[in-house]
């Protein structure tokens, strides 16, 4: 069965770096999201993308966080000043044209 | 101020007995509700969804149920077996947009 593939699983990132999480949605899927959970609390919603352009996003998605879609099969979260409140589980989903949405296993993302 | 954790209620059952998880939404304009399972470690992972123009919906063991008069999202799980042993979350999403709103989530732990 296809999935959503997440990479890395965990990210260790020194406060103020900049950081890359990466996701490969599942292939004939158009529409992307990024999700984070914070440790012991609800998973969030942060942003979607569809047609190479962002569709929703959240209060949390300042200016702070962008996504790209560099190719055909990635699609990536970038953080740039990251702060030790950014520590989360992110998740990112996939959807063909509307839902159900499609999560990968998460990247664990520490900053120290 | 929000609680910095969350405690999950957890629902303990027999193997073989069914369970059933509920969930509140606050919003009446939600049109789609969702349900996810999340093992340890895992992404969610989909298992049922529903549109507001239903009440009710089966899979292949499990049934959602859904009251729009009082709010109310439910999610049976008949002959619950030892690898249903999860956290469940209800989600939502608002007017036809993409952007699952979760809820708090259950703790399922079955007992063999």
């Amino acid at each position: 069965e296809p999935e959503v593939t997440q990479t890395p699983s965990h990210q260790v990132t020194q406060m103020g770096q900049e950081v890359i999480l990466r996701c490969v949605p599942i292939s004939n899927h158009l529409y992307f999201y990024w999700y984070r959970q914070i440790l012991g609390q609800k998973v969030e919603f942060l942003v979607s993308f569809y047609n190479n352009e962002i569709s929703e996003k959240s209060e949390i998605f300042d200016d702070q966080f962008s996504v790209e879609r560099p190719d055909g099969s990635n699609f990536t979260l970038k953080i740039r000043s990251t702060k030790l409140e950014d520590s989360a589980m992110y998740f990112c989903a996939s959807s063909d044209g509307g839902q159900p949405q499609h999560f990968g296993d998460g990247t664990r993302l520490s900053i120290l | 101020g929000e609680s910095v954790g969350l405690h999950l209620p957890t629902l303990s059952v027999q193997e073989g007995d069914n369970s059933i998880i509920n969930c509140a939404y606050s919003n009446s304009a939600s049109d789609y509700f969702i349900w996810y399972k999340q093992e340890s470690g895992k992404g969610p992972q989909f298992i049922i969804d529903i549109r507001s123009n239903m009440d009710k919906r089966q899979g292949q063991r499990v049934t959602v149920l859904l009251n729009k008069t009082v709010k109310h999202l439910s999610l049976q799980i008949a002959a619950t077996q030892p690898g249903d042993s999860a956290v469940y979350f209800c989600a939502e999403i608002l007017n036809a947009g993409n952007m699952l709103t979760f809820g708090g989530g259950t703790r399922l732990m079955v007992k063999p």
